[in-house]
């Protein structure tokens, strides 16, 4: 079984400080790692994936994460945050075992960014 | 970049009437999409895989006779929710992955939200 855990329903930052929202997740094998990002009333938008290689995998609207393989975590930063950042934050895992594609999805956390 | 367009975003329907929504890949071709709800303030729940040409394959739980889903083709699966209760009033959304599949992600529609009233 896999599982993704989102431990804050909600992350306030003020406007241009760093921004961190957390993942840990459980696969039985190896993980394959996304986060997306909702706006409200929309789908999901694709922000960044690890497959393997580098840890630190950069993605859309400045935004990266850090695969933490003993820690199974996959932290979403930003080095400076703003007003339209804020948004439902989902990560989720796919073990790469697992024929189905099934991708299993965090509680979400919801980003607020203030001016 | 790929796009999964999802129609309609909203519905408004009576009690005991039915619901379709399609789900069409745009600029590519899925022999997979997936049915999600999402219930307020909570995460998505996958209810169904839709395989092209084959039986879709429920979550435990989601009524198949309830929520009927056909993928007649590698660009258009539908999801149509039958005898609509207000209990069904949820935003669904649907997801593709490119028929090469491997690592490419999830794209995802813009979701529809249906209330019953």
């Amino acid at each position: 079984a896999q599982s993704v855990a989102q431990p804050e329903d909600q992350v306030n930052v003020a406007e241009g400080n760093p921004l961190t929202v957390k993942c840990t997740y459980s696969v039985s094998g190896n993980p394959y790692l996304f986060w997306y990002v909702q706006y409200p009333n929309r789908g999901l938008q694709f922000l960044l994936k690890y497959i393997t290689g580098d840890n630190l995998v950069k993605g859309s609207y400045g935004f990266e994460a850090e695969f933490n393989k003993s820690q199974t975590s996959f932290h979403l930063k930003k080095p400076s945050a703003l007003v339209s950042d804020s948004a439902l934050y989902f990560c989720a895992v796919r073990d790469m075992g697992n024929a189905g594609n099934m991708l299993t999805f965090g509680g979400g956390t919801r980003l607020m960014v203030k001016p | 970049g790929a796009v999964v367009s999802q129609h309609p975003s909203w519905v408004i329907c009576k009690s005991g009437t039915s619901v379709k929504i399609e789900c069409r890949s745009l600029d590519f071709q899925a022999t997979t999409m997936f049915w999600y709800r999402q219930f307020p303030k909570q995460s998505l729940m996958l209810m169904a895989t839709s395989n092209e040409g084959s039986k879709a394959t429920y979550e435990q739980g989601v009524e198949k006779d309830k929520f009927l889903i056909n993928h007649a083709s590698l660009t258009l699966s539908t999801l149509t929710v039958t005898s609509a209760h207000p209990e069904d009033s949820s935003f669904y959304i649907c997801s593709a992955r490119d028929l090469a599949g491997g690592n490419s992600p999830l794209h995802f529609g813009n979701g529809t939200r249906l209330t019953v009233t």
